[in-house]
């Protein structure tokens, strides 16, 4: 199984901050790599495929980047509902593995 | 617009067999392009994918319950059906069903994801 390692484990930011979260993979996985937003007691919310591509309605302030083995999530001018769990999930190869997750938290 | 709608027996007892349906609304279960998968999520933990069934019946199973899982279609219903069988307390968890379209391998992760059901595994 490929693991998929995101870092950090927990963030702490604030509403306008810039924040990166990392997710790296135990071995190449080219570009297939998505995003999840995940809010309390919610489903999970789809962000990003592609590594980069956004999908359909996501704030353009979501941004993804990388390939291989390193990827990241960035989110540029926090806003108040964006401080959620969020998870990277590969695709490339069964079995579909997640990330353990990232907490966004409220400074 | 697809949805997806989880249902099943709350409560299981240990080493029974856990069975969930998908009811599918929107678009027919056996419409080419579209694939479903199961996922879960333990109390305060991560997601976990389950596997995945197409709509010619074949599937992708997690090879971590590959003895213990079954998934399938049903074509009558318009729903999807997961069986795991000899459930312990590892097994408790909220359990969502979901689905992607498209053709290109490989396949994008599911983006319509069903409301989840609570599962607990307890005697």
């Amino acid at each position: 199984d490929i693991q998929l390692t995101q870092s950090p484990s927990s963030l702490s930011a604030s509403v306008g901050d810039r924040v990166t979260i990392s997710c790296r993979a135990s071995q190449g996985i080219g570009n297939y790599l998505a995003w999840f937003q995940q809010k309390p007691g919610k489903t999970p919310k789809y962000l990003i495929f592609s590594a980069s591509t956004l999908q359909s309605g996501v704030p353009l302030r979501f941004s993804g980047s990388g390939s291989g083995t390193d990827f990241t999530l960035t989110i540029t001018n926090l806003q108040p509902e964006d401080f959620v769990t969020y998870y990277c999930q590969q695709y490339e190869h069964y079995p579909l593995t997640f990330g353990q997750g990232t907490r966004l938290e409220m400074k | 617009q697809v949805q997806l709608q989880a249902s099943g027996p709350g409560l299981v007892k240990p080493s029974q067999t856990l069975s969930l349906t998908c009811s599918v609304s929107g678009a027919s279960i056996t419409s080419g392009p579209y694939y479903w998968s199961w996922f879960r999520q333990p109390a305060g933990k991560g997601l976990e994918w389950l596997g995945r069934v197409y709509t010619s019946g074949s599937t992708n199973y997690s090879p971590s319950l590959k003895s213990r899982i079954s998934m399938s279609v049903d074509m009558s219903r318009n729903q999807l059906s997961l069986d795991l069988s000899s459930v312990t307390a590892a097994d408790t968890a909220v359990y969502y069903c979901a689905t992607g379209v498209g053709w290109q391998l490989p396949l994008k992760p599911e983006d319509n994801w069903g409301q989840g059901v609570l599962v607990t595994v307890s005697s």
